[in-house]
């Protein structure tokens, strides 16, 4: 799976969108780009996923660019709740359960304040 | 979303003493679940894959005598943490395959004392 590259921290005002970015230069055609999140002491929760096309679903977009080399994560309206760290992965989806087996950066610790 | 449900959330147990954590799929069957491992301010760093009916593969380094996976059925695995000592206290994460992404448990904190 390619290598991700995440700002180490990131900080957004309660109620203003938050942008973070996400490079994968080595990107194959047949991976995806998957985005994480951590909340203090609980499991990852899924965020979104996409390949080439820009996607959004009710918690956030995913922006993706034409060379697919970097993306970027959107929350357009961060709350308190949103401060998380934030992991973007990047693995093909293949088949079968293998698929569950994720490598994890180091993420992007994002910290919403009032 | 599916449900994959951890127990306990949080053990101390005493040096040189097992403790077995569960994992449980509550809506779905799990063929494959995986065992990760994050140790404070560390991202999450995968120890073995369980795969139901067969033995657990391990990743580079991790002990299998000592972290004992079983799947012995499609909703449950199980991660026995053998002999502990305070070098293993940790978060322990649990996570199944869904057909788009992987769902997590909530997570076990160890602490061995």
């Amino acid at each position: 799976d390619a290598k991700t590259t995440q700002p180490t921290s990131m900080d957004c005002a309660e109620g203003r969108a938050a942008n973070l970015p996400c490079n994968h230069s080595t990107i194959s055609g047949n991976e995806y780009v998957y985005w994480y999140r951590q909340i203090h002491s609980q499991g990852p929760q899924y965020i979104i996923h996409g390949l080439k096309n820009n996607e959004t679903n009710e918690m956030a977009s995913l922006i993706i660019t034409e060379d697919r080399k970097s993306s970027t994560l959107i929350l357009p309206h961060a709350t308190l709740r949103d401060t998380a760290v934030y992991y973007c992965i990047v693995r093909s989806r293949g088949g079968g359960t293998s698929y569950g087996k994720l490598t994890f950066g180091q993420g992007t610790i994002l910290t919403v304040h009032p | 979303g599916a449900v994959v449900s951890q127990h306990p959330s949080w053990v101390i147990c005493k040096s040189g003493t097992s403790v077995k954590i569960e994992c449980r799929s509550l809506d779905f069957q799990a063929t494959t679940m995986f065992w990760y491992r994050q140790f404070p301010k560390q991202s999450l760093m995968l120890m073995a894959t369980s795969n139901e009916g067969s033995k657990a593969t391990y990743e580079q380094g991790v002990e299998k005598d000592k972290f004992l996976i079983n799947h012995a059925s499609l909703t449950l695995s199980t991660l026995t943490v053998t002999s502990a000592h305070p070098e293993d206290s940790s978060f322990y994460i649990c996570s199944a395959a869904g057909q788009v992404e992987a769902f997590f448990g909530q997570g076990t904190r160890l602490t061995v004392v």
